[in-house]
């Protein structure tokens, strides 16, 4: 079954440590997102990729980290330095650039900051 | 600067009731408009598109025209079930292709 997988599902952090948060594609989509997403708001775009080796911050990129060494793969760091984690992290592809509208999404991970 | 605005929630309604879900947009050009739906503890799936002014975009029993004159994509379904019970967002494509998100509708459907 092609599809987007995160893990892990649910995810616990203390103060002051960095979590990578795993996401992974085999749909052979060239474009991956990362958003964060706070109860009763919108999803809010933390970073996207394009193709590989190759990355862009979106709407609130600071205290986050990403790499994309593999088509499939985008993991997405929260470092200490980003002041409230705790939220639902939902990673996201589309086949390419242009196809940006239409993206498939993983089931998402939960990070709770203790 | 686009912008997407949905009606608050939560929306609740008895099983077999009409629903609307009303999403406004703020953009240049013409984007295209979509709605996606997010089930308890899940992530977001596509429901429906519609990519020009007029166009109808369909799916399991939900539509919304693209209407641009009033710049709207409202949601409709005419009989709603207990399994419709889910967040609705609705989205539009800004000229870079990415997406620009409503907060999200919750819709609560009673038996």
């Amino acid at each position: 079954d092609g599809g987007i997988t995160q893990s892990p599902k649910y995810l616990f952090r203390k103060e002051g440590q960095n979590v990578t948060l795993s996401c992974e594609q085999n749909l052979n989509h060239d474009a991956m997102y990362w958003y964060r997403q706070d109860p009763g708001q919108g999803l809010r775009l933390i970073y996207y990729s394009q193709i590989v080796n190759d990355f862009q911050k979106g709407d609130i990129a600071e205290g986050y980290s990403v790499s994309r060494e593999k088509k499939e793969s985008f993991p997405l760091t929260v470092t200490s330095a980003q002041k409230n984690p705790t939220a639902f992290y939902l990673c996201a592809s589309s086949m390419d650039r242009t196809s940006g509208n239409e993206q498939f999404f993983g089931p998402g991970t939960r990070l709770t900051v203790l | 600067g686009n912008s997407v605005t949905q009606m608050e929630g939560p929306v609740t309604l008895s099983e077999e009731a009409f629903l609307t879900i009303n999403c406004t947009y703020t953009a240049t050009g013409y984007p295209s408009l979509f709605w996606y739906v997010q089930y308890p503890g899940e992530g977001l799936q596509l429901l429906l598109k519609a990519t020009k002014a007029d166009d109808k975009g369909s799916n399991k029993g939900f539509e919304a025209t693209y209407r641009k004159e009033t710049t709207s994509f409202h949601l409709e379904k005419g009989s709603v079930q207990v399994s419709d019970s889910a967040v609705y967002f609705c989205a539009l494509s800004d000229a870079n292709y990415q997406l620009i998100w409503g907060a999200g509708t919750k819709l609560i459907i009673k038996p």
